[in-house]
């Protein structure tokens, strides 16, 4: 998990609140993705961003927004819109090119009740 | 549709014996192809990758995968498994080229191996 911090590691929100899962990392990557993954589905991916101030969709971002200020940041908002949160978050980031390995952070696993 | 397919949901082998788990894709054009390892309640970790070159790759802690072009796979082995070896494993692709860096995953597998 090295290079990549999530926290919280757990959270827990009432429905209808919107939560904001933070993502850091110190390995100067320009890429960094947001993956959902919950029991025998693997790992779905929810945005992603190339470079500073762009992001785009991935294949589940409905009830989900993000943002990318700074390089090293890419905090995940997971709002009231989205109708089943409660799931593993996963954050990851990226060299250039595609011959790279994607790093992991630890994870944020949310509740929402 | 590019996709990756992980066949067994679970793999049990016994501690010694080699292992394998199973990996094929489908995707137009050249991939490139990962193996991640995750344990309980924490993030993947980077096993090993096949971009070009030699078709037996070799990675972290003792594992190796064969790429297999004609057949799509991508398998995980393991000469000899032990009780540590036991964790949820992902294989995932990437296209050559015109891609943004992202990965498809399959849906993992559980490894099992006992003592």
């Amino acid at each position: 998990d090295g290079g990549i911090t999530q926290s919280p590691k757990y959270l827990f929100r009432k429905e209808g609140q919107n939560v904001t899962l933070s993502c850091e990392q110190n390995l100067n990557h320009d890429a960094m993705y947001w993956y959902r993954q919950d029991p025998g589905q693997g790992l779905r991916l929810i945005y992603y961003s190339q470079i500073v101030n762009d992001f785009q969709k991935g294949d589940i971002a409905e009830g989900y927004s993000v943002s990318r200020e700074k390089k090293e940041s890419f905090p995940l908002t997971v709002t009231s819109a989205q109708k089943n949160p409660t799931a593993f978050y996963l954050c990851a980031s990226s060299g250039p090119g595609p011959n790279y390995e994607q790093y992991f952070g630890p994870g944020t696993r949310l509740t929402v009740t | 549709a590019q996709s990756v397919a992980q066949p067994e949901d679970q793999v049990n082998v016994a501690e010694g014996n080699p292992l394998t788990v199973k990996c094929t894709y489908s995707v137009s054009g050249n991939p490139y192809l990962f193996w991640y390892v995750q344990y309980p309640n924490r993030g993947l970790q980077f096993l090993l990758k096949y971009i070009t070159g030699d078709n037996l790759v070799k990675g972290s802690y003792g594992f190796e995968a064969e790429f297999n072009k004609s057949q799509t796979s991508f398998h995980l082995k393991k000469p000899s498994a032990l009780v540590s070896d036991s964790a949820l494993y992902f294989c995932a692709v990437r296209l050559f080229s015109g891609n943004t860096g992202k990965l498809i995953f399959g849906q993992g597998t559980t490894l099992q191996v006992k003592p």
